[in-house]
C-alpha cells in the first residue's frame, strides 16, 4: 500500500527555518516526481516545489524560491523541504504528494495528511 | 501564471440531486485538468485527470467533461460520502495552479 507521512511542522517565528519531512512507504520515491503542495487554514491548495524523478530538477513556486529547498534521501525513502525566512504567509498545513504516472503531465494520484506550520511570534 | 475559476464556490443538494461545478482557465489548457475531492481534515482524492477519464476506484457517477479552457465535473446522482470541497488543478504548465474550490453542501 502506496503511504505517505509527513512530519516537523511546528511553530516558528518570523524569520526563521524549519525541516518538513515525508517518510514513504509502498513505493521508491526516486522513481516519481514529487511535490510539495500547502493550504492555508480555510484557504484552497497551492503549489509550493517539485522534484524530479530519478535526479531530475527542482522547481518552487515564485512565493518561495531562494527560501525553500526540495530534496530527498533515497537510502531513507524520504522527502524534505528546507523551510527559511519564514513569513506569516508561509502558515499552512503543508502536504508531500507523488505524481500520477498515469500521465506525462502532474497530477497527483497519492498525498499525506498533512504536516501544519505555523508561524507567529 | 495560469488562472483557475471555479463556479459556484458553494452549493447546497440533496441526496439524488445531479450537480454540476464549472472550472474556467484564463488561457488555453487543452485537456490538461484534473479534479480532487477534500473532506474536512483530510488530503485531497484524485478523481478526474485528463479532464475526463476517472481515476481508478472513483465511481462512475463522477464525470468530467471540456477541453480548452472551460471544463465541468458532474455528479450524477449524489451520495451521502460525496458532500465535500472539489477543487479544479490546471497541468499545462508551471506554477500548477488550483481552483479555489467548491464547496458541496448537503440541503
Amino acid at each position: 500500500e502506496v503511504q505517505l507521512e509527513e512530519s516537523g511542522g511546528g511553530l516558528v517565528q518570523p524569520g526563521g527555518s524549519l525541516r518538513l519531512s515525508c517518510a514513504a512507504s509502498g513505493f521508491t520515491l526516486s522513481h516519481y516526481a514529487m511535490y510539495w503542495v500547502r493550504q492555508a487554514p480555510g484557504r484552497g491548495l497551492e503549489y509550493v516545489s517539485a522534484i524530479g524523478s530519478n535526479g531530475g530538477g527542482t522547481f518552487y513556486a515564485n512565493s518561495v524560491k531562494g527560501r525553500f529547498t526540495i530534496s530527498r534521501d533515497s537510502s531513507k525513502n524520504t522527502l524534505y523541504l528546507q523551510m527559511g525566512s519564514l513569513r506569516p504567509e508561509d502558515m499552512a498545513l503543508y502536504f508531500c504528494a507523488r505524481k500520477s504516472t498515469i500521465a506525462a503531465v502532474p497530477y497527483f494520484d497519492s498525498w499525506g495528511q498533512g504536516t501544519l506550520v505555523t508561524v507567529s511570534s | 501564471d495560469i488562472q483557475m475559476t471555479q463556479s459556484p464556490s458553494s452549493v447546497s443538494a440533496s441526496v439524488g440531486d445531479r450537480v454540476t461545478i464549472t472550472c474556467r482557465a484564463s488561457q488555453d489548457i487543452s485537456n490538461w485538468l484534473a479534479w480532487y475531492q477534500q473532506k474536512p481534515g483530510k488530503a485531497p482524492k484524485l478523481l478526474i485527470y485528463g479532464a475526463s477519464s476517472l481515476q481508478t476506484g472513483v465511481p462512475s457517477r463522477f464525470s468530467g467533461s471540456g477541453s480548452g479552457t472551460d471544463f465541468t465535473l458532474t455528479v450524477s446522482s449524489l451520495q451521502p460520502e460525496d458532500f465535500a470541497t472539489y477543487y479544479c488543478q490546471q497541468a499545462n504548465s508551471f506554477p500548477l495552479t488550483f481552483g479555489q474550490g467548491t464547496r458541496l453542501e448537503i440541503k
